[in-house]
């Protein structure tokens, strides 16, 4: 079967450094994907990552290992909006997305 | 540009009712897809097109038919309403293939079936 894993919640500081994991298991690999998502609203695209290493964009980070099926999410300088879920997505042999449930940030002062 | 569009926000449908939940992009992608999401789970997918006049079923397909006449609409349709379709329901727009293709998404239809 496919499954996706990520951490349900994690709490960090704002101000701080955190990294959200993402362990997969899929048919095929064509990419993988970052979402953010505050609550109430829509996904809205973060990063992209297809070969090993790490993709930097400004204040946010993604790296990937195909050979380990993982990949992690860096935020720095953490702010107060950055509060929201985080949604780890494959794309598949199929060329579909399959989704992890999502980690739920919350960032106190 | 709107980008993706969807209607109602929110309805409460009572069980056994049809319903129709509307999606229409301006950005002439080629793919659309519907998913839903309820708590604790991912995005599921329902149905998908990869072009205008074909669709596809995804992972939770039943109790749900969706058509795709045209490249901007991509209607989802509940014939007869169960409880367990309560949920919140995204569509979503991309080009179809690899690369550096993301999804965008609508603002999403909120149901409650009673």
């Amino acid at each position: 079967g496919q499954n996706i894993d990520q951490p349900t919640e994690m709490t960090a500081t704002e101000g701080a450094i955190v990294q959200i994991n993402c362990t997969y298991q899929t048919s095929g690999f064509n990419g993988l994907f970052w979402y953010q998502q505050h609550a109430g609203e829509a996904p809205t695209f973060l990063s992209y990552n297809v070969l090993d290493g790490l993709e930097e964009k400004g204040r946010f980070s993604s790296f990937l290992s195909r050979s380990k099926g993982y990949s992690y999410l860096l935020l720095k300088e953490l702010q107060m909006k950055d509060s929201a879920s985080y949604l780890c997505a494959v794309r598949d042999s199929n060329y579909q997305l399959i989704w992890g449930a999502g980690t739920k940030l919350i960032i106190k002062p | 540009t709107a980008g993706i569009t969807q209607a109602p926000t929110s309805q409460i449908l009572a069980a056994g009712r049809s319903m129709t939940l509307r999606c229409t992009q301006d950005m002439r992608h080629n793919a659309m897809y519907w998913y839903r999401q309820d708590l604790g789970l991912g995005l599921r997918l329902i149905h998908y097109s990869n072009t205008a006049g074909t669709t596809g079923k995804g992972e939770v397909p039943d109790g749900y038919s969706v058509s795709r006449a045209n490249t901007d609409d991509f209607p989802l349709t509940l014939a007869s309403a169960v409880p367990s379709q309560t949920s919140v329901y995204f569509c979503a727009s991309g080009e179809r293939g690899g690369g550096h293709n993301e999804q965008f998404f609508g603002p999403g239809t909120r149901l409650t079936v009673l």
